[in-house]
């Protein structure tokens, strides 16, 4: 149990272009989605912070409107990548938790390389 | 200064050996601290969670908090050539549901 999906696991894409990463849970309801990006070598650093229904919390340093965000339901986040440019490639994976219910842990998606030539 | 440290590696060991990894962290109102394993390419696995200071065991691995001393382990015993990956340290001021902050990560190599 406690699987989370990512999709598409790859992708590339010209610059200038948008692109959009689905997160899924795919047997529990998420209360809480978390977005991350990590670069080669490097740990995950937060991106973001999504409650279903409502609008993401994004952390400092990380532009709102470029990175958008929508968490419509409890088992679907997206993370749309507006105008990527080729510093934007990068590994970006997502995070569900189910609160108490699930023993208030994160699950982990399989994660989504992105690369923007 | 970051709020988690933990050093890259890579760490080799041979197989059989107990693997020993460590994470310091600044901030004390990290109660929550978590061991991930991530194999390249991959999500991050949740390997040991606990709350507070004290030691916990699971099968092979044991994770220790010290949080007199801001200081967190976890340790590898018997080590294969399949737990060769990525160990990342998170920690969080609650539970792990929540915000997480993450060590860099140390490359654990185990040769057979």
């Amino acid at each position: 149990g406690a699987v989370v999906s990512q999709h598409p696991s790859w992708v590339i894409c010209k610059s200038g272009t948008s692109v959009k990463i689905e997160c899924r849970s795919l047997d529990f309801q998420a209360t809480t989605m978390f977005w991350y990006r990590q670069f080669p070598k490097q740990s995950l650093m937060l991106m973001a912070t999504s409650n279903e229904g409502s609008k993401a919390t994004y952390e400092q340093g990380v532009e709102k409107d470029k990175f958008l965000i929508n968490h419509a339901s409890l088992t679907l986040s997206t993370l749309t990548v507006t105008s990527a440019h080729p510093e934007d490639s990068s590994f970006y994976i997502c995070s569900a938790s189910a609160g108490t219910s699930l023993g208030n842990e994160q699950f982990f998606g399989p994660g989504t390389r992105l690369t923007v030539l | 200064q970051k709020e988690v440290e933990q050093d890259p590696g890579p760490l080799s060991v041979p197989e059989g050996a107990i693997v020993s990894l460590n994470c310091t962290y600044s901030n004390s109102a990290f109660q929550y601290f978590m061991w991930y394993r991530q194999y390249s390419r991959k999500g991050p696995e949740l390997l040991m969670y606990t709350y507070s200071s004290g030691n916990k065991e699971d099968g092979r691995f044991t994770a220790q908090v010290d949080k007199s001393s801001k200081y967190i382990s976890l340790f590898i015993r018997d080590s294969q050539p399949s737990d060769s990956a990525t160990y990342l340290c998170a920690m969080s001021a609650q539970t792990a549901g929540n915000k997480l902050t993450f060590g860099g990560g140390t490359r654990v190599l185990v040769k057979p």
